[in-house]
């Protein structure tokens, strides 16, 4: 069975730090990489995504795909409170379902 | 762009009636639709995935009688919950793809409260 861990959380970080938010896959042959942001009450919102090894810079997000070790993370520098949300991670391998994770749950402490 | 909207936003019916939610991929044709169940503060549950003309494709353990999906054109599904009961009370959200392996943009959801 195809999984993709995140931890829960909730991860606290103060207003103005750097958020690091880490996903898993089992599935060696997925091929997309998407991060999505859900605050609460709401559907998610892509924020991100990855396909190749290394980092991919987006204002203040940067998310980081290493396929060797079969993660993928999301860093949030500066954060606001307005990024507290749960962020999602998801993954694909092309002809088959995306796999959602978990989400951990981020708090940004004003 | 991609805008996936989805109606209506919430709805309350009673047990026993039937429900049908749309969506729609505004400025784009999505080749797949996908229809997610979350529960309060729990993830995302895949009920199907529907292609445009084809029939939808049921996760393990959703029951395809009593959740009609229909993908009649290129921009929109629908999901019709069949003869509801209170414990269909959920988040039901939409998500649609433009191309296989592509992203997916989900649309706003439907909070459903059956009575």
């Amino acid at each position: 069975q195809k999984e993709v861990e995140q931890n829960s959380g909730p991860l606290s970080v103060p207003e103005g730090a750097i958020a690091s938010l880490n996903c898993t896959y089992s599935d060696r042959g997925s091929q997309s990489f998407f991060w999505y942001r859900q605050y609460s009450g709401k559907s998610p919102e892509l924020i991100m995504f990855i396909y190749s090894n290394g980092d991919k810079e987006d204002g203040r997000f940067t998310a980081q795909l290493n396929k060797a070790s079969q993660y993928v993370s999301l860093l949030i520098r500066d954060s606001q409170p307005s990024d507290s949300a749960t962020y999602l991670c998801a993954v694909h391998n092309y002809g088959q379902n995306f796999v959602f994770g978990p989400g951990t749950r981020l708090s940004v402490l004003p | 762009g991609a805008v996936v909207s989805q109606h209506p936003s919430w709805v309350i019916c009673k047990s026993g009636t039937s429900v049908k939610i749309e969506c729609r991929s505004l400025d784009f044709q999505a080749t797949t639709m996908f229809w997610y169940r979350q529960f309060p503060k729990q993830s995302l549950m895949l009920m199907a995935t529907s292609n445009e003309g084809s029939k939808a494709t049921y996760e393990q353990g959703v029951e395809k009688d009593k959740f009609l999906i229909n993908h009649a054109s290129l921009t929109l599904s629908t999901l019709t919950v069949t003869s509801a009961h209170p414990e269909d009370s959920s988040f039901y959200i939409c998500s649609a793809g433009r191309s296989s392996g592509g992203e997916q943009y989900f649309g706003p959801g439907t909070r459903l409260t059956v009575t």
